[in-house]
């Protein structure tokens, strides 16, 4: 089955400097990379998504990119503020079956 | 609509007694799906459902562990009997399968303390 690893488990930026967080998969079946925000104490809830048929996606501050070849994926966050401190999460799912195999993790501290 | 909703937000127990865990998933959504989330592990699918079919419970720890969807409108996760360990978040997600792969849709989520 698909295996998503993450990496940092923990990121530190100061305010205003860009924010990069990567992830790996292992089913090459999967098409679909989902990121989700989970604020402290919220429930996830998804900021952006990329299908494998693009290698990049941006929307204002955040953008994906995606390199099939080597199955790993990237969140980008730019000009960084406090509102972006939160547990930010990757995903993959592979079209067959449709599950969503979410990554451990990437806890995201913004520095003033 | 009022999203996915979960009940309760916080349930305290002992060990060896029965939990129940319940999701309204949003209506018209055809897909559900429930994980454990915990700082070791992160979020953990572990049974998901089409069509109020289950789909894959491979995620599933244990026996102890069991999910029903009787209707479109419904779902509960029960552990019987509970242990220490089964302590987490557990949340509820739905999605609309009008195209694959659709967004998730979170619950509020319910705060499992086993004693």
């Amino acid at each position: 089955g698909e295996n998503v690893e993450q990496h940092p488990s923990t990121l530190s930026v100061q305010e205003g400097d860009s924010a990069v967080i990567k992830c790996t998969y292992s089913d090459s079946a999967s098409n679909y990379f989902p990121w989700y925000k989970q604020e402290l104490g919220k429930r996830p809830q998804l900021i952006i998504d990329i299908r494998s048929n693009v290698g990049e996606k941006k929307d204002q501050r955040i953008a994906v990119t995606l390199n099939k070849t080597a199955k790993h994926f990237s969140l980008h966050i730019t000009e960084t503020q406090p509102e972006d401190s939160a547990v930010y999460f990757c995903a993959a799912s592979p079209n067959r079956d449709d599950k969503i195999i979410f990554g451990k993790g990437t806890r995201l501290h913004i520095l003033p | 609509d009022a999203g996915v909703i979960q009940s309760p937000r916080h349930e305290v127990t002992e060990m060896g007694q029965e939990v129940t865990l319940r999701c309204k998933p949003i209506s018209g959504h055809n897909s559900l799906f429930w994980y454990r989330q915990t700082m070791m592990r992160g979020l953990e699918l572990l049974i998901y459902f089409n069509n109020n079919v289950p789909i894959d419970d491979s995620g599933m720890p244990e026996d102890r562990f069991s999910a029903k969807m009787p209707n479109a409108s419904f779902s509960t996760l029960k552990i019987q009997p509970s242990e220490p360990r089964d302590s987490a978040v557990y949340f509820c997600a739905s999605s609309s399968r009008t195209g694959p792969n659709e967004k998730l849709f979170f619950g509020s989520g319910t705060q499992l303390s086993v004693l």
